[in-house]
This record gives structure tokens, sequence and C-alpha cells, in this order.
């Protein structure tokens, strides 16, 4: 089956840009969908699509692919974005097509 | 408002049989392009998908874990249910299910809370 690879860790500083990136071959086919996740609370979606925020979710938050690879963008990061970000496809890979694939996550550090 | 949550034992001991069952509101899952979803998370680690249902009974199991898996629906109760046979220690983890968008764009929104298994003699 497919994997989905991430940075396990990034940081920004207060304020700046910061690029969350995810590999995997079924990028080629699927769009990621992100998740963010703060201790002791569960996923809360923040990117599906081709660009998508669902109601509630910051516009400092924005998604893009490009070939095998989909980002998640928070430009003008906030404190609260501190968080684990995971991203989230579709297989696209012979007999585990229609399977679900995650990223192994990456924890976001604002300084 | 669509909300799940998940309910079972917290503890369960090595070989035992998990049953989770997660309950669905707000939306129905015979509708076309939803499934459920269940993901764990043991302490510490990553999000791992487990299986996903949809209304027409479709189902689908992570490879690694398919032998040991079984997901269930029960429409009239808006009830999901997932088994795992044979517990170890290693699925000590927070299992969380969720509803899942499959019909252009997909996604899972919105979770349940989880409820975390600890497999523990």
């Amino acid at each position: 089956s497919s994997e989905l690879t991430q940075d396990p860790a990034v940081s920004v500083a207060l304020g700046q840009t910061v690029r969350i990136t995810c590999q995997g071959d079924s990028l080629r086919t699927y769009y990621a969908s992100w998740y963010q996740q703060k201790p002791g609370q569960a996923p809360v979606l923040v990117i599906y699509g081709k660009n998508n925020r669902p109601s509630g979710i910051p516009d400092r938050f924005s998604g893009s692919s490009s070939g095998n690879t989909a980002s998640l963008t928070i430009t003008g990061a906030q404190a609260e974005d501190e968080a684990d970000y995971y991203c989230n496809s579709r297989d696209n890979s012979g007999n585990h097509l229609g399977n679900v694939l995650f990223g192994g996550g990456t924890k976001l550090t604002v300084l | 408002q669509i909300t799940l949550k998940e309910s079972g034992p917290t503890l369960v001991k090595p070989t035992q049989t998990l049953t989770l069952t997660c309950t669905l509101s707000g939306f129905s899952l015979s509708t076309t392009g939803v499934g459920v979803g269940w993901i764990r998370q043991p302490p510490g680690k990553a999000l791992e998908w487990l299986a996903l249902i949809y209304g027409d009974d479709d189902k689908r199991y992570s490879p690694s874990l398919k032998s040991s898996l079984t997901i269930t629906k029960d429409t009239s109760k808006d009830q999901v249910v997932l088994t795992m046979t044979n517990m170890d220690p290693v699925d000590t983890a927070t299992y969380y299910c969720a509803r899942y968008n499959d019909y252009t764009d997909k996604w899972f929104d919105p979770w349940g809370q989880g409820t975390l298994v600890t497999v523990s003699s």
C-alpha cells in the first residue's frame, strides 16, 4: 500500500508563515485533507479538497498540491496554532484502492 | 448538528475481543457518499486508520489489521460497531469514530471525542 510522509516537527516564529508538507503517490490522484490536533483533543478538519476550509477555520490556513506533495500553509501563525497536524488521503494502489491513509503527523511549534 | 460518540469498555484483557460502538446523530449513513470510519491513536503516537463502512454496506479495512477487524452498522439504531479480536497491549489507544465524506472531496468530519481503551491483564 501507499504511504503518506510528513516531517516529524516544524517550528515557526509567531506571526510568520509556515508550510507543512505531506508526500505520497496517492496525492497524484486525490487531494489531501488536513487535521489539527491539540493535546487531549480529537482531531479537527482544517482543510479539504483543492483548498477548502470548514466553517470556523481561520483563513490563515490554506492548502495546495503539486505532483505527489500536498501542503498546508499557515500565514501569520498564532500561538493557538501550535498543535499536531495530520494529512489524510485515499489509497490509489492496486489491491488497496479505496483504503484510507494518514500521514505520521507534524508537530508544529510556534516560537 | 452532526455528532458521533464512541462507547465501549475502557479496559480489556489480552486475547479478549474489543467491541466499540459509535452512535451517530444529525446525519444518515444511508446518504450517498457518506461513511463512518474508525481511527485509533496510541498514547503519544500518530493516527492510524482502522476501518470504514458505507450505507450500502461496502467495507474497507486496514491491510495490516484486516484479519482482526469487523465493522458493521445498525441503521435503525444509527450505530456503527467495530470489533477487534485478540487484543494485545500494543492495541492500547484512543479509538475515534468519524463521519467520512467520499462524494467528491474526501475527509473525516466531525470526529467523536474518542474513547481510551487500555489492554492489560
